[in-house]
This record gives structure tokens, C-alpha cells and sequence, in this order.
């Protein structure tokens, strides 16, 4: 059964740094590139970037371009969503997906979603 | 950056009723790049129809997608309690991807 499992809930200061993961399982982590997408409060879907972690080929949405941070470590199928400086406006769901490998373009399982709040 | 908009913003239907929800893009996208996905209360988003009419796994046959170009259309033919939900659609261009902004399909 093909599972993304992804980190707790975190609640952070402005400023503060941070890492989100995503565990994949129950398929090969290193053939389908993993995306992340925001949720902020009461808001729609907002695509963040995406990486292959076969080669962590990682590209990134123009809005989140400099903002976060997308990496993988493939020897334990782990996706990460990082920020060096967090701001009141990061609060939000994040939630990582799988690229279909079928049709390329679109995501067929998707994690459980990280609240992150960051307040002061 | 293609744009999708998404009509009506909030559906107020009757079970067993049809529903019809639209996705329209600022320019062309391929019938290939197209989806749509539910996301109800407190839960991720899930996949729907890819390929703009091909339903996922374990979809339904009530859920049904067509259009082409600019104009996409998600179809319920006859709505279950469960099918209350958000609805979005999704394109793919230039090696970036976007969200339409939803649509609430609500009890009457």
C-alpha cells in the first residue's frame, strides 16, 4: 500500500528555522517525484515545488523560489520542506503528494498534511 | 503562469441532484494536464479524474470529467451524502503546476 507519512504539527516562532518531512512507503520512493503544496488557513491549494528524489532534480513555484527549501535523502525514502527564517505568513497546512506515475501530471496519493504555526 | 477559474464559488444542491462544476484557463492546456480533486474538512485532497476524464482508482463512475482547451467540466450525476466537499481543478504547463481556486458543493 503506497503511504506518505508526514511529520507532526509544529509551532514556531518568527524567525525560527524549519524542517518538515515526508515518508514515503509501500512503492519505490526514487521513481516518482514528490511535490509540496500549501493550504493556508480557509485558502485553496497552492503548488510548491517538486523533487525527484532519484537525482533531487527540484524544481520550484515562482511564488516559493527562494522561500523554502525542497530536499530528499533517498536511502530512507524522506522528503523535506524546509525554511531558514519563518514568518507569521507561513501558517498554513502543508501537505506532500506523489506525482502519478501514469499520467505524469498529476498527484495520486497525497500525506496527511503538517500544520505549522508560527506566532510570536 | 496559466490561471484557473473555478464556477461557481459555493454549489447548493439536494442529494440525488447533478452537479455540474466548471474550470476555466487563461490559455490552452492540454487535455492530459488536466485534473480535478475533493477535499473534504480536516482531510487531504484526493484525486478524482486525471487526463480530464479519466477516473483514479477507486473513483466512482457518478464522477465524470470532459472538456478541452480552455473549458473543463467536472460532472456528478447523482449526488451522495459523501460528495459534499470542496472540488478543485488542476493543470500542469511549463513544468509548474496550479490550482483553481475551488468550488464548495454544499447541502441545500
Amino acid at each position: 500500500e503506497v503511504q506518505l507519512v508526514q511529520s507532526g504539527a509544529e509551532v514556531k516562532k518568527p524567525g525560527e528555522s524549519l524542517k518538515i518531512s515526508c515518508k514515503g512507503s509501500g512503492y519505490s520512493f526514487t521513481s516518482y517525484w514528490i511535490g509540496w503544496v500549501r493550504q493556508m488557513p480557509g485558502k485553496g491549494l497552492e503548488w510548491m515545488g517538486i523533487i525527484y528524489p532519484g537525482d533531487s532534480d527540484t524544481r520550484y513555484s515562482p511564488s516559493f523560489q527562494g522561500q523554502v527549501t525542497i530536499s530528499a535523502d533517498k536511502s530512507i525514502s524522506t522528503a523535506y520542506l524546509q525554511w531558514s527564517s519563518l514568518k507569521a505568513s507561513d501558517t498554513a497546512m502543508y501537505y506532500c503528494a506523489r506525482l502519478n506515475g501514469y499520467s505524469g501530471y498529476d498527484f495520486d496519493y497525497w500525506g496527511q498534511g503538517t500544520l505549522v504555526t508560527v506566532s510570536s | 503562469e496559466i490561471v484557473l477559474t473555478q464556477s461557481p464559488g459555493t454549489l447548493s444542491l439536494s442529494p440525488g441532484e447533478r452537479a455540474t462544476l466548471s474550470c476555466r484557463a487563461s490559455q490552452s492546456v492540454s487535455s492530459s494536464y488536466l485534473a480535478w480533486y475533493q477535499q473534504k474538512p480536516g482531510q487531504a485532497p484526493r484525486l478524482l479524474i486525471y487526463g480530464a476524464s479519466s477516473r483514479a482508482t477507486g473513483i466512482p463512475d457518478r464522477f465524470s470529467g470532459s472538456g478541452s482547451g480552455t473549458d473543463f467540466t467536472l460532472t456528478i450525476s447523482r449526488l451522495e451524502p459523501e460528495d459534499f466537499a470542496v472540488y478543485y481543478c488542476q493543470q500542469y504547463g511549463s513544468s509548474s503546476w496550479t490550482f483553481g481556486q475551488g468550488t464548495k458543493v454544499e447541502i441545500k
